[in-house]
């Protein structure tokens, strides 16, 4: 069975600043995809970044990027230039390649985002 | 496109009711997946419909049940409710077309006396 852990339940940052989300995941499949939800007050999941297991090159969408260290089973999530609406859960989650439309979340990390 | 609609967003139930969750996937989609949100357990995934057929189940009691229509609308169905059962409920739908996204509706908050 496959298993995702976040080991920073909390972390709280200034406007502006540069922080790195941890993630480790466990599962004997080559063939997987790795994704970080957020998740803000409103409760609403929103999708962040998406990497697929198979590929070296790490994901980027805008000021979010991702370092994905496969041998290592290590997928973090780094904000650039964090914003007040940064602010939310940050959920780190895997889902197998054959198909299947279950996600494995970790426990998550509460981000607070500070003026 | 319109997202994901969950009806109703929050429900009041007492112990031993049973209760009816409704997701409407976005437009197109065919796959819809049921995860259950608490504070204690996380988010931990119910169950996965497709063409009207559960694909995958989770790891919880047979109180939980699903189905899913022609027109991909999904509902849960949770029966004899606990205490245990209060928590939100993610339905999300994803196209099954390469990328292997999921999109989230808003959840419906149960809370069970």
């Amino acid at each position: 069975a496959q298993t995702v852990t976040q080991s920073q339940p909390e972390m709280s940052v200034q406007e502006a600043e540069t922080v790195t989300l941890s993630c480790t995941y466990d599962t004997s499949e080559n063939n997987y995809y790795l994704f970080w939800y957020k998740q803000p007050p409103s409760r609403q999941m929103i999708l962040v970044i998406r990497q697929e297991a198979y590929k070296q090159q790490n994901a980027t969408e805008n000021r979010f990027s991702v370092n994905f260290q496969k041998a290592a089973k290590s997928f973090s999530l780094k904000i650039s230039d964090s914003q007040l609406g940064d602010t939310a859960m940050y959920f780190c989650a895997f889902m197998t390649g054959q198909g299947a439309q279950k996600l494995v979340f970790g426990q998550g990390t509460r981000l607070t985002i500070n003026p | 496109k319109a997202g994901v609609t969950q009806t109703p967003r929050y429900l009041i139930k007492t112990r031993g009711q049973q209760v009816t969750l409704s997701c409407s996937p976005i437009s197109g989609h065919r796959s819809v997946s049921w995860y259950q949100q608490t504070p204690g357990q996380g988010l931990q995934f119910l169950f996965e419909y497709f063409s009207e057929t559960q694909r995958n189940k989770g790891n919880f009691p047979g109180r939980f049940s699903g189905r899913q229509f022609s027109n991909s609308r999904s509902e849960m169905n949770v029966s004899t409710l606990e205490l245990g059962d209060s928590a939100l409920y993610l339905c999300a739908s994803s196209s099954l077309e390469g990328r292997n996204e999921q999109f989230f509706g808003p959840g419906t908050r149960l809370t069970v006396l």
